[in-house]
């Protein structure tokens, strides 16, 4: 149980386009889901908090309107990155909180986006 | 203001040998601390957590870990490893209310020499 899923694995883009990330919570329904990017040999960086049926909450730094989430079920968050830039080339991680309780959070495989 | 550190970043241990792995949290109030693992390609998994009761929390493949109020520490530990514990280790930690966001340790990269 408790599996989450990402799709893409993996996407390449230009320079300009917006790329849809999407997470689902495969047994479970989630209120919250959470974002993350991972850079090489470091740990994870917290993007945003999904709340369902709301606005999502955005760490200090992290542009709302390039990275937009929607969270329109408690079954799916989406992330999009917005007019992609090389910069934003990372490993993103969604992750999603079980609502049954036990304050635990289960994450996705990831997503690597490489934007040329 | 909150905070996990993991003091080591690199350890390489032969087979067979015990590991112990350092977290440290600065926390206000009461916490839930996570060890997860992430092995080479693969995503991260959960080895065990603590909520409440026995300070000693038992985790999957042989992890154990011990949370220490006193030294707002909760070091996880393994008595033999093995080559197929090479991977990624991440401590983090979440207030019990509010928004349930985790705060991750650096992580501790783990290589074990067969």
């Amino acid at each position: 149980g408790a599996v989450v899923s990402q799709h893409p694995s993996r996407v390449i883009c230009k320079s300009g386009t917006s790329v849809k990330i999407e997470c689902r919570s495969l047994d479970f329904q989630a209120t919250t889901m959470f974002w993350y990017r991972q850079f090489p040999k470091q740990s994870l960086m917290l993007m945003a908090t999904s709340n369902e049926g709301s606005k999502a909450t955005y760490e200090q730094g992290v542009e709302k309107d390039k990275f937009l989430i929607n969270h329109a079920s408690l079954t799916l968050s989406t992330l999009t990155v917005t007019s992609a830039h090389p910069e934003d080339s990372s490993f993103y991680i969604c992750s999603a909180r079980d609502n049954r309780g036990a304050n635990t959070q289960y994450f996705g495989p990831g997503t690597r986006l490489t934007v040329l | 203001a909150q905070s996990v550190s993991q003091h080591n970043h690199h350890v390489i241990l032969s087979e067979a040998a015990s590991l112990e792995l350092g977290c440290n949290y600065s926390y206000g109030g009461t916490v839930n601390l996570f060890w997860y693992v992430q092995y080479p390609g693969q995503h991260l998994q959960l080895l065990l957590k603590y909520f409440s009761g026995d300070p000693l929390v038992k985790g999957i493949k042989g992890f154990e870990a011990e949370f220490i109020k006193s030294k707002f520490s909760f070091n996880l530990r393994k008595p033999s490893v093995q080559w197929s514990d090479t991977a990624e280790y991440f401590c983090a930690a979440t207030a019990t209310s509010g928004t349930y966001k985790y705060i991750f340790g650096t992580g501790t990269r783990l290589k074990v020499l067969a």
